[in-house]
């Protein structure tokens, strides 16, 4: 099976600051990747899917990119609204698995 | 707009068993694989189970094999999970999503539900 490593575990940061999660795959995939936006008592949103694709709707603010088995995303500009716990998915066959989590919090 | 509503989780004891549903609407439900994700209290995203558009293919993660099974009836637009042989383990909030292609069984979830919480405890 395929595991992800997600770094940093917790990220401290400011409004206005740029930040990169960054997920690291145990073997080559494929880009299906995605990314995802939770809230404490909501369901997540996607915000990135196939590692770099914007989610009609989401911020033009996230990016993602993939080089080789790593996997990032960025927030250009931090709003007070993006702070939340990030998660990434890897779909390149049909066991799903998501990374550890990231919680962004306000320093 | 697309919705996707769960209802039947609740408290069971462990070894009891337990189907929650799912019930979707704003769009062509048998056109697209869908998927039960759950969230441990406190705890990070597992993915459980796929099931293809016309049932012909279910995935299930290994950690669960053998006491979930997956189905859906495309009539009635409607996802089930059924567990076995609970454990306070297995205590979660479970969401059904939707697959966001229709081209593919496996991919990103562009639709989640608000998700139902089962609790398992003596």
């Amino acid at each position: 099976d395929i595991q992800m490593t997600q770094s940093p575990s917790t990220l401290s940061a400011s409004v206005g600051d740029r930040v990169t999660i960054t997920c690291r795959a145990s073997q080559t995939l494929s880009s299906s990747l995605a990314w995802y936006q939770q809230k404490p008592g909501k369901a997540p949103k996607v915000l990135i899917y196939d590692a770099s694709n914007l989610k009609s709707g989401a911020p033009s603010r996230f990016s993602g990119r993939r080089s080789g088995t790593e996997f990032t995303l960025t927030i250009s500009s931090l709003q007070p609204d993006d702070f939340a716990t990030y998660y990434c998915q890897d779909y390149d066959d049909h066991f799903h698995t998501f990374g550890q989590g990231t919680i962004l919090e306000i320093k | 707009e697309v919705q996707l509503v769960e209802s039947g989780g609740g408290l069971v004891k462990p070894g009891e068993s337990l189907t929650v549903s799912c019930a979707a609407s704003g769009f062509r439900f048998d056109r697209y694989s869908m998927n039960w994700v759950r969230q441990a209290p406190g705890r990070g995203l597992e993915w459980i189970s796929t099931i293809s558009s016309t049932s012909a293919y279910k995935y299930y993660a290994d950690s669960l094999k053998g006491r979930i099974t997956i189905s859906r009836d495309n009539y009635k637009d409607s996802l089930f999970l059924h567990l076995n042989s609970l454990t306070a383990e297995d205590t979660a909030v479970y969401f059904c999503t939707k697959t966001g292609s229709d081209r593919q069984v496996s991919n990103y979830f562009d639709y989640w539900g608000q998700g139902t919480l089962i609790t398992v405890s003596s």
